[in-house]
């Protein structure tokens, strides 16, 4: 299995709080992605990284934003949470672009 | 722009029995394709992936895929279906010069003993 984690796995908070989710990896991979997965919808991506510092937005960008400081670290910030942003969200990282090697996920309620 | 429709939001299969999931794509360039499986409370794990050269391609726990360009098409088979096969299994396309994945939206396959 490659080498990510996600923290928190579980995370509950109160809409209008700012929440940071945290994905590392162990791999040296150059691309690394944040995803949200709502029933219906599959996957969606919110944004990606394609190397230190060097990030671009996905298609459901909206009320979030992420930083890469270092090659294994990918932060992503819910400035304001709100309840349309529970979900369960994904990291993933590829070392070329291709293909994608997911964490295990973290599961965000916002009341 | 890639996108991908999967046929089908849930399938069900007796044990034993042929799994086919169907898939769809569109792409403005030659694509990469890929099927993914979900288990419950867990992340995505890669079954198999077309970029170029043989059109069928074989992944892991006995599935497989054929590419078929006229079709745009990007079907997953199994012969025959075991009970540990019930997953979420989604399709996904990027094209050859794009570092994003578009995927599916999923297809939840349960198999009946």
């Amino acid at each position: 299995d490659a080498g990510i984690t996600q923290s928190p796995r579980h995370k509950v908070t109160e809409t209008g709080t700012p929440v940071t989710l945290r994905c590392h990896q162990t791999e040296n991979h150059r691309y690394m992605y944040w995803y949200r997965q709502d029933p219906g919808h599959g996957l969606r991506l919110i944004h990606y990284s394609y190397g230190v510092k060097d990030t671009d937005k996905g298609e459901v960008s909206d009320g979030y934003s992420v930083s890469r400081s270092k090659t294994e670290d990918f932060l992503l910030t819910l400035e304001s949470a709100t309840s349309s942003q529970t979900s369960v969200y994904f990291c993933a990282i590829s070392r070329q672009g291709d293909e994608q090697y997911f964490g295990p996920g973290t599961r965000l309620t916002v009341t | 722009a890639q996108s991908v429709t999967q046929l089908g939001s849930h399938v069900s299969v007796s044990e034993g029995a042929l799994v086919l999931l169907r898939c769809n794509y569109s792409s403005s360039v030659p694509p990469y394709l890929f099927w993914y499986v979900q288990y419950p409370n867990q992340g995505l794990q890669l079954l198999l992936k077309y970029t170029t050269g043989a059109t069928l391609v074989k992944g892991i726990n006995g599935f497989e895929a054929e590419f078929k360009k006229s079709e745009t098409s990007f079907h997953l088979t199994k012969p025959s279906a075991h009970m540990s096969d019930a997953a979420e299994y989604f399709c996904a396309v990027s094209g050859s010069n794009d570092y994003k994945l578009s995927f599916g939206a999923g297809t939840t396959v349960t198999v009946r003993a």
